[in-house]
């Protein structure tokens, strides 16, 4: 089954302590992007890739870092996290610039 | 820069009526346009897309939207409403060329009432 997986699906953790979401999709897509989803300003892009080791700032890059190292995986960094990052987090990739996106099931993220 | 706007933060509309959610945009080039939906609890979902050509694209669902160029608009639509429909809409855009930078607009909560 064509897919995109994040993990884990929730976390809580606190201010300071490093984490990384992991992304991963199995229809050798090129594209890849991160999205945080917040309430009343919906989705905004913050990083995405268009090919293994290019990767690319979106509207809202500031605390947060990106790897490509192989097609499939995308995971999302955040060195130091701070309570403003509490969102809801989605993983996408995509054939192509005129193609649909897939998206996973989203990170629910709490910072305390 | 690139701009996308859903006017409604909501949207009511009776079951077997029509309904349309709302959306205008702003690019510099040529337009991808697309809505998704997201059902509670889940990630997003592709309804459809404008590329280029025919101005009124069919999409999943029994969803259309219409391509209006001189208003930049871009309008989902649905002839008959089904309670099932209720979930929460969002448009984006991205241009034609250059990089794989997607804007989504806020979002409108569809709400069907039976």
């Amino acid at each position: 089954e064509a897919q995109v997986t994040q993990n884990p699906r929730y976390l809580i953790t606190v201010t300071g302590k490093k984490l990384t979401v992991t992304c991963s999709q199995n229809m050798n897509h090129e594209y890849m992007s991160w999205y945080r989803q917040d309430p009343g300003l919906g989705l905004r892009q913050i990083y995405y890739s268009m090919n293994v080791e290019v990767t690319d700032k979106g509207d809202v890059p500031e605390g947060y870092k990106v790897s490509r190292k192989e097609k499939r995986n995308f995971p999302l960094i955040l060195e130091s996290p701070s309570p403003n990052q509490t969102s809801l987090y989605f993983c996408a990739s995509t054939n192509g610039p005129s193609y649909e996106q897939y998206f996973g099931p989203g990170t629910r993220l709490t910072v305390t | 820069a690139q701009s996308v706007a859903q006017p409604e933060d909501q949207v009511n509309v009776a079951e077997g009526n029509p309904l349309t959610v709302k959306c205008t945009y702003s690019v510099s080039g040529n337009p991808y346009l697309f809505w998704y939906v997201q059902y509670p609890n889940r990630g997003l979902q592709f309804l459809l897309k404008y590329i280029t050509g025919d101005n009124l694209v069919k999409g999943s669902y029994g969803f259309e939207a219409e391509f209006n160029k001189s208003q930049t608009s871009f309008h989902l639509k649905k002839p008959s409403a089904l309670v099932s429909d209720s979930a929460l809409y969002f448009c984006a855009v991205r241009e034609s060329s250059g990089t794989y930078k997607y804007i989504f607009g806020t979002g409108t909560r569809l709400k069907v009432l039976a």
